[in-house]
């Protein structure tokens, strides 16, 4: 069965710095990862994902993320954030091999405050 | 395109009522989700559809909880009779079908359930 762990429910960030949101996730066959972002009062939406290919993902927002299948892990990077950037941050995987390869299991999410 | 349509957008019930919640998903969808998104965690997903045929519904309490999707198009889930614990974010997203990567998710905004 897939598992995904958000190591961090909240981190807080200055407004122009960087930011690492962590995700490790587990299954025994190989995955899609995602990352959706919800900001307030809103629903969740794509920032981006890893397929296949290069290992660096290129999303929205200047978002990126790195699938790293030693560490089994996907982590979420920006190199400056701004104020707008604040939102919950949900890692997810798909198993790409299955019967239903469209059912998408959530991290508990990890919730971005920027400080001014 | 017009984005996955929740109603309500709030409800508030006494436990041991029923309530009804209802979503509209993007046209031409044939795949449609309803996730539980209680305080602090993931999206937990409690049903899927393809067409209208139940594709997963391993995490629906079925004593209590009930889903359809007539004609393939509108679904509406119930709970009856609700418990304190039912209190959460009910989120319903819909894609195209098939593999998760190559169809990403849609969310609606979500009906937010408190039960008194």
């Amino acid at each position: 069965a897939q598992s995904v762990t958000q190591l961090d429910s909240q981190v807080p960030v200055f407004e122009e710095a960087p930011v690492e949101l962590r995700c490790n996730y587990s299954s025994s066959v190989s995955v899609y990862l995602f990352w959706y972002v919800q900001y307030p009062n809103q629903g969740l939406q794509l920032l981006l994902k890893y397929l296949s290919g290069s290992t660096l993902v290129k999303g929205i927002n200047g978002f990126e993320a790195e699938f790293n299948k030693s560490q089994t892990s996907f982590h979420l990077r920006k190199p400056s954030v701004h104020i707008s950037d604040t939102a919950e941050y949900f890692c997810a995987v798909s198993d790409r091999w299955g019967l239903r390869d469209d059912k998408i299991i959530f991290g508990k999410g990890t919730r971005l405050h920027i400080l001014p | 395109e017009a984005g996955v349509a929740q109603s309500p957008r709030y409800k508030i019930i006494e436990k041991r009522q029923s309530v009804a919640f209802w979503c509209n998903p993007i046209s031409g969808h044939a795949t449609l989700y309803w996730y539980q998104q209680i305080l602090g965690q993931g999206p937990k997903l409690l049903i899927q559809f393809q067409n209208n045929g139940v594709v997963d519904d391993s995490q629906l309490p079925k004593d209590r909880f009930s889903a359809e999707r007539l004609k393939g198009v509108d679904s509406t889930l119930k709970i009856q009779p609700a418990k304190l614990e039912d209190s959460a974010v009910y989120l319903c997203a819909s894609n195209k079908g098939g593999a998760a990567g190559y169809s990403p998710l849609h969310f609606g905004n979500g009906t937010r359930l408190t039960v008194t």
